[in-house]
């Protein structure tokens, strides 16, 4: 199995400029997130997904956008970019299947910056 | 609002060394508390502690959950080198659908 894979993995934009994060999980789970990390600080969570057709709003989702069409991908675009969306950009997966469940499974990570 | 606070921020210690990680919460209707590693990559997953389970071990590192007083603590006994990461702190909160909520993590750093 892959686990969680997203794309790019580097990517340098303009200000202005629009791009699409990818991710894909083949793990069959419900939940789906993404995250952003600024160097020195801890994740911040952007949107999240606890089933396809549903997405809401994290603790940051100003000038984000989400959609969850299938089970296993959930895209993340960045609509005029900023230099404030400099960051590295995680997506995660899990299940909450039982009360012993609940790990998330990261993808690699996507570094943004915005010159 | 669900907050994460872990401490200290960052930490030097010596090949060998005992240290002790602190991560205090405040959550609505509390689910579990995970602790996580990264090394200049994605964190990965060390513990899970809930209410049926507050107390893991795995090798060096062990964790605690106070349900009572709010807090974790993660040991890591005879530090190595490869100990050198980021420990990041998550709570679940039942109450938001599946959000994790992070705290900024502690740097740790384990000199030969």
């Amino acid at each position: 199995n892959a686990g969680v894979t997203q794309t790019p993995k580097f990517r340098i934009l303009k200000i202005g400029q629009s791009m699409t994060l990818q991710c894909t999980q083949d793990m069959n789970h419900n939940y789906m997130y993404w995250y952003r990390q600024d160097p020195g600080m801890g994740l911040k969570l952007i949107y999240y997904s606890v089933g396809a057709g549903i997405t809401d709003k994290g603790e940051v989702p100003n000038g984000y956008n989400v959609s969850r069409s299938t089970t296993e991908d959930f895209p993340l675009r960045l609509e005029l970019a900023a230099p404030s969306q400099t960051s590295v950009y995680f997506c995660a997966s899990r299940d909450l299947w039982t009360e012993n469940t609940g790990e998330l499974f990261f993808g690699e990570g996507s570094r943004l910056t915005v010159l | 609002e669900d907050k994460v606070v872990q401490s200290p921020l960052s930490l030097v210690v010596h090949e060998g060394d005992t240290v002790t990680l602190n991560c205090s919460y405040e959550v609505t209707n509390f689910r579990s508390l995970l602790w996580y590693k990264q090394e200049k990559k994605a964190p990965t997953f060390l513990f899970m502690l809930t209410s049926s389970g507050i107390e893991k071990k795995s090798g060096r590192l062990s964790s605690i959950l106070d349900k009572k007083e709010l807090f974790s603590i993660l040991n890591i006994t005879a530090t190595q080198t490869g100990d050198s990461a980021v420990y990041l702190c998550a709570v679940d909160d039942r109450t938001n659908a599946g959000k994790s909520t992070f705290g900024d993590g502690t740097t740790l750093t384990v000199k030969p």
